[in-house]
Parts: C-alpha cells; sequence; structure tokens
C-alpha cells in the first residue's frame, strides 16, 4: 500500500531564510510524487510534480523539490521564504502516472514570519 | 478556463440531518474525484467517477455517503444521517482522461467545509 509521512506538523521559518518541508513515501514500483499548496480559503494548488528525469524539480512560486531514492524522501525547497509562503503544504503520491487516486500526507503548516 | 467550483463553501447541520455537496469539474474533464480531510489528519481519497461511471470508490467510509455523477458533468454527494466524524472538509478535482503514461494533473476545488454538530 502507498503512503505519505509529513513529520513536521508545523514550520517557522524567518522571512529570507530558506525553507525545506519534509516528505517521505512508501510505494512500490516507481512512485509519482507531487506537492501541493493551500492558501487560506483556497483549494489545493499544485506546485510541482516527479514523474522521471532529473531528481531535481523546479516548481510554481520558486519552488523546488529533490527526489531521493534511496531514501525514500521528497523533500520541498526554497532558498529564500516569502511571508505569502505560509499556507499548508501537502506531499502526495501516485503508483500510475494517470487516471488514479492520490495518497496524501497529513500536510504541514508552514509560517513565514516577517 | 473556469476552475473547478464547489458548493456551499460551508455548511453547519446537524447530526441525524441530510447534506449534499455539489461539485462542477472543470469543462472537458472527464475524471472526478472526492477527497475529504478530517481535521488534523490527511487528505483520503472517496471515490473517482470517469464520465457518468464509479472507477474506484473504496475510500467511501459507509453506505450513509451516496455519490453521483448523472450526465458525466457535476457530481454531488449525499451524506445521509450525517454523523459527528463526518465532519471536514471535502475537496472535489478533476482531470483530463489521457492515456498512456503521461500524468493527468489534477485540479481541485476549494472545498466544502462541513460541520456536524
Amino acid at each position: 500500500a502507498q503512503s505519505v509521512a509529513q513529520p513536521e506538523d508545523q514550520v517557522n521559518v524567518a522571512e529570507g531564510n530558506p525553507l525545506t518541508v519534509k516528505c517521505t513515501y512508501s510505494v512500490s514500483g516507481n512512485p509519482y510524487l507531487f506537492w501541493y499548496v493551500q492558501y487560506p480559503n483556497r483549494g489545493l494548488q499544485f506546485l510541482l510534480k516527479y514523474i522521471t528525469g532529473d531528481n531535481l524539480v523546479k516548481g510554481s512560486y520558486g519552488f523546488e523539490a529533490e527526489f531521493n531514492k534511496s531514501q525514500t524522501s521528497f523533500h520541498l525547497k526554497k532558498p529564500s521564504a516569502l511571508v505569502s509562503d505560509s499556507a499548508w503544504y501537502f506531499c502526495a503520491v501516485s503508483y500510475s502516472s494517470g487516471n488514479t487516486p492520490l495518497v496524501f500526507g497529513k500536510g504541514t503548516r508552514l509560517s513565514v514570519i516577517a | 478556463e473556469a476552475g473547478v467550483t464547489q458548493f456551499p463553501s460551508h455548511s453547519v447541520i446537524e447530526k441525524g440531518q441530510t447534506v449534499t455537496l455539489r461539485c462542477d469539474p472543470i469543462s472537458g474533464h472527464d475524471n472526478l474525484y472526492w477527497y475529504r480531510r478530517v481535521m488534523g489528519k490527511e487528505i483520503k481519497f472517496l471515490l473517482h467517477f470517469v464520465k457518468e461511471s464509479k472507477q474506484d470508490e473504496s475510500g467511501m467510509p459507509n453506505n450513509r455517503f451516496l455519490a453521483e455523477r448523472t450526465g458525466g458533468t457535476y457530481s454531488t454527494l449525499k451524506v445521509q444521517p450525517a454523523e459527528l466524524e463526518d465532519s471536514g472538509v471535502y475537496f472535489c478535482a478533476s482531470s483530463r482522461l489521457l492515456a498512456g503514461a503521461m500524468y493527468n494533473e489534477q485540479f481541485f476545488g476549494p472545498g466544502t467545509r462541513l460541520t456536524v454538530l
């Protein structure tokens, strides 16, 4: 069975500092990995995905994530945090590239402090 | 193009009552998914429609939940009768139906926050 773990319920970071939101996964076969963000009173917005290829994936709003197969991790990173990055971040995995549901982690609340 | 819309945005009902949630997917998206997030827990898959057919309903918690997608356009999720543990945020997502190895990005709606008192 597939599963996703986000070990931190909350991450606090000062504006301008780098941020990391952690995610580890468990899936049989090749994983398809995603990050979504939810801003207050908004739906889930797609940030980035890893399907195949380069382990470093770049996404929206300056975010990137590194796929590490040996550690089964897909941590989300940004070199310089903005206050506007404050939101809930959800990591998700699928065992297939198309037409299948996503399995999500429980989310991490990111607070960027000015 | 218009995004996925959900109605209502909030619903507060009493235990034992009935509530119907609606999702309008992006036009042309044959895949429609329902997910739920209970407070403090992960977002969990409920069911998946391909057009008007239920492709996978393995995540539906029990028979108090009934989902429909008549005509393959919008979908409704009815909870009858509602229980306290049904409280949470219900998300709908849609994607194109594409064959092969291409990833079909799921676009999510804003969610319906359901509170059962």
